[in-house]
């Protein structure tokens, strides 16, 4: 059990498009999801956090108008960069927890924007 | 607020060598700690965790031990494989907070 995963697994767009990152808890309910930014050889920076229902609290740095978070469902969570540009190109991961504070990863989303 | 610091990589052991990763924490609570592993193009794995001091945990032939006194976490194991080949991720978690990350050991192991 307790399995997240993600899709796409990874994505290749233009520049100035908008992508959209879906996070799905497959066997539970998430009470809050976490969407974390990872760059290469570098640890994960937690992005936002958000809970089903409610607005995502966004760390300090992070654009609330290029990530839009929407946390439809306790099980559902999407991540759209909107109007994305090279440096955005990343290594996405999302993350569902659930009671007891167990947190799982999903597999990842790998964007590159051209 | 909680940090957690980790040996920098990256770290190449020829196969069956020892491994130890080295992690220290500081938290203003009772944090819970855990070791991450990622392996090339995937999304971070649960290792192993402790939950409170002394605590030991293990998996896949890896340990470590919750050590409160030295507010240490570190990542051993006795006789490493090519398979363990991957980055090593130590956290700490205090209640109901977000994970705090490492910045990651990267582990080559040879045969």
């Amino acid at each position: 059990g307790a399995v997240v995963s993600q899709h796409p697994s990874w994505v290749i767009c233009k520049s100035g498009t908008s992508v959209k990152i879906e996070c799905r808890s497959l066997d539970f309910q998430a009470t809050t999801m976490f969407w974390y930014r990872q760059f290469p050889k570098q640890s994960l920076m937690l992005m936002a956090t958000s809970n089903e229902g409610s607005k995502a609290t966004y760390e300090q740095g992070v654009e609330k108008d290029k990530f839009l978070i929407n946390h439809a469902s306790l099980t559902l969570s999407t991540l759209t960069v909107t109007s994305a540009h090279p440096e955005d190109s990343s290594f996405y991961i999302c993350s569902a927890r659930r009671q007891r504070n167990e947190q799982f990863f999903g597999p990842g989303t790998r964007l590159t924007v051209l | 607020g909680d940090s957690v610091t980790q040996m920098e990589g990256p770290v190449t052991l020829s196969e069956e060598a020892f491994l130890t990763i080295n992690c220290t924490y500081t938290a203003t609570g009772y944090p819970s700690l855990f070791w991450y592993v990622q392996y090339p193009g995937e999304g971070l794995q649960l290792l192993l965790k402790a939950t409170k001091a002394d605590d030991k945990g293990s998996n896949k032939g890896f340990e470590a031990t919750y050590r409160k006194e030295t507010t240490s976490f570190h990542l051993e194991k006795g006789s490493v494989q090519v398979s363990d080949s991957a980055v090593y991720f130590c956290s700490s978690q205090t209640g109901a907070n977000n994970l705090f990350f490492g910045t990651g050991t990267r582990l080559t192991v040879i045969p």
